[in-house]
């Protein structure tokens, strides 16, 4: 099984509110990442937890704050944010973020935001 | 810069016809992947490379390669309706811990 899950599908919030996006992967893996992803192009890292810790923070704003409660699990608190912010929001797992040969990520469905 | 260069960026074709996408790189990979994407949907892990010349086929997908790791391609027999998306290649490096390195990615579209 290599399946990661995220919730919710869609996410339409103002610029006032705070809402959370949620990932879960139950193939042990223990590195968790935060990808935002405009159309056409490329996914950019946002955030890498490995065994729950963060382990990079790739100069997000502080609109957007990640959290790691357990191995299987990884939010995304939003608050804030801009129109511009409006993207699809992917989260992936991988094994193990030491060499673990070959290196692999699975992705999410994504979380597709609207910022109005 | 990008570390990978992923071309063409746009390819349109007729079903039943092949294609080709190519991802280069002037740094050395210790493995390379390749994803699909639809619209709205997140990256589908198709293949890993890990070995320089390394020939890897599903189905209709062959995927290739370098010999020096630096680069790789993507082939597609026959193309049909059900391959329209967006193809990204993404590579991990030794002096790039936790993260892959995309392409900027290529958008395939196969008409019937």
């Amino acid at each position: 099984d290599t399946e990661v899950t995220q919730t919710p599908k869609h996410l339409v919030m103002g610029m006032t509110n705070k809402k959370s996006l949620k990932c879960e992967q139950h193939m042990g893996h223990r590195a968790m990442y935060w990808y935002k992803q405009k159309a056409k192009k490329p996914p950019e890292l946002m955030f890498v937890y490995s065994y729950e810790k963060l382990s990079i923070n790739e100069s997000v704003p502080s609109r957007f704050s990640p959290e790691c409660p357990n191995s299987s699990l990884l939010n995304l608190h939003l608050h804030a944010l801009q129109p511009e912010d409006s993207a699809l929001y992917l989260c992936a797992s991988s094994q193990d973020s030491r060499r673990t040969v070959p290196y692999e990520q699975y992705f999410g469905p994504g979380t597709r935001l609207t910022v109005t | 810069t990008q570390l990978l260069e992923q071309s063409p960026q746009f390819l349109s074709i007729q079903e039943g016809e092949n294609l080709t996408v190519y991802c280069n790189s002037s740094s050395v990979f210790s493995s390379l992947q390749w994803y699909r994407q639809e619209p709205g949907e997140g990256p589908v892990l198709l293949v890993t490379v890990v070995t320089g010349g390394e020939v890897k086929k599903l189905k209709r997908l062959t995927f290739q390669f370098g010999d020096a790791r630096k680069d790789s391609s993507l082939h597609i027999t026959a193309a049909q309706p059900g391959d329209t998306g967006l193809y990204l290649c993404a590579g991990e490096t030794r002096s790039n811990d936790y993260k892959l390195s995309f392409g900027a990615g290529t958008t395939v579209t196969v008409r019937a």
